[in-house]
């Protein structure tokens, strides 16, 4: 079992609410992904990490933010929610210095923006 | 963009050995192929990977062309619980993992 934690599973909010999604993982795992999946599709990459302090923007252009403050920790942020947002969102993280291993995703976070 | 190519979709008796292919024409050198499933849209679930010899794990075998243009993911005894979408993906390093469509298989009983 992957040690990737994701909160809060569902989420319902208003329009124009602030939201952060929270990913931790006890791995000590340097890189860290975000995606996003509309029911039915793909996953699509909006943000990663290599390290602390590392951001860059994935393929899927996207208007939340993130943050690297901790190792653990890579929370996903929207300043003012949509109901465009409605998706769900998963996190990953894999290990930096060793290529070729395998990512480990969370069970995800189900946002729905009414 | 995925590099892969995928069937939409396949059925599997449960019991019997489900076969997944996939095609990358245009992989390179140094290029893992990796297999993922995902259940129920829950998180994407690691299954295999491999460069350019056969692997077999716990859930499944990968057998990759002597050419490394296609490769099959085998899973030997499906059961009902292995109905998901399975993704194909090729990667390089530790570069942030692209998804394709998948194959959605169903195990019917």
């Amino acid at each position: 079992e992957a040690d990737i934690y994701q909160t809060p599973r569902y989420l319902v909010i208003g329009t124009g609410k602030k939201i952060t999604l929270e990913c931790s993982q006890t791995m000590g795992h340097d890189k860290m992904y975000w995606y996003q999946q509309d029911p039915g599709m793909e996953l699509h990459l909006i943000h990663y990490s290599y390290g602390v302090n590392s951001t860059e923007k994935g393929d899927l252009s996207s208007e939340s933010t993130v943050s690297r403050i901790r190792t653990e920790h890579f929370p996903l942020t929207l300043e003012s929610a949509r109901p465009s947002h409605t998706s769900q969102y998963l996190c990953a993280s894999s290990e930096l210095d060793r290529p070729n291993t395998e990512a480990f995703f969370g069970q995800g976070t189900r946002l729905t923006v009414v | 963009d995925a590099k892969t190519t995928q069937p939409t979709s396949m059925d599997c008796a449960e019991g019997r050995a489900a076969n997944l292919p996939c095609n990358h024409s245009t992989i390179s050198g140094n290029e893992y192929v990796y297999w993922y499933r995902q259940i129920h849209s829950q998180g994407p679930q690691y299954i295999i990977h491999g460069l350019k010899n056969n692997e077999t794990n716990e859930m499944a075998s990968l057998i990759i062309t002597e050419d490394r243009k296609s490769s099959t993911l085998i899973l030997p005894h499906a059961t009902l619980r292995d109905t998901a979408v399975y993704y194909c993906i090729v990667r390089i390093g530790n570069t942030p993992l692209v998804f394709g469509k998948g194959t959605r298989l169903s195990v019917i009983a």
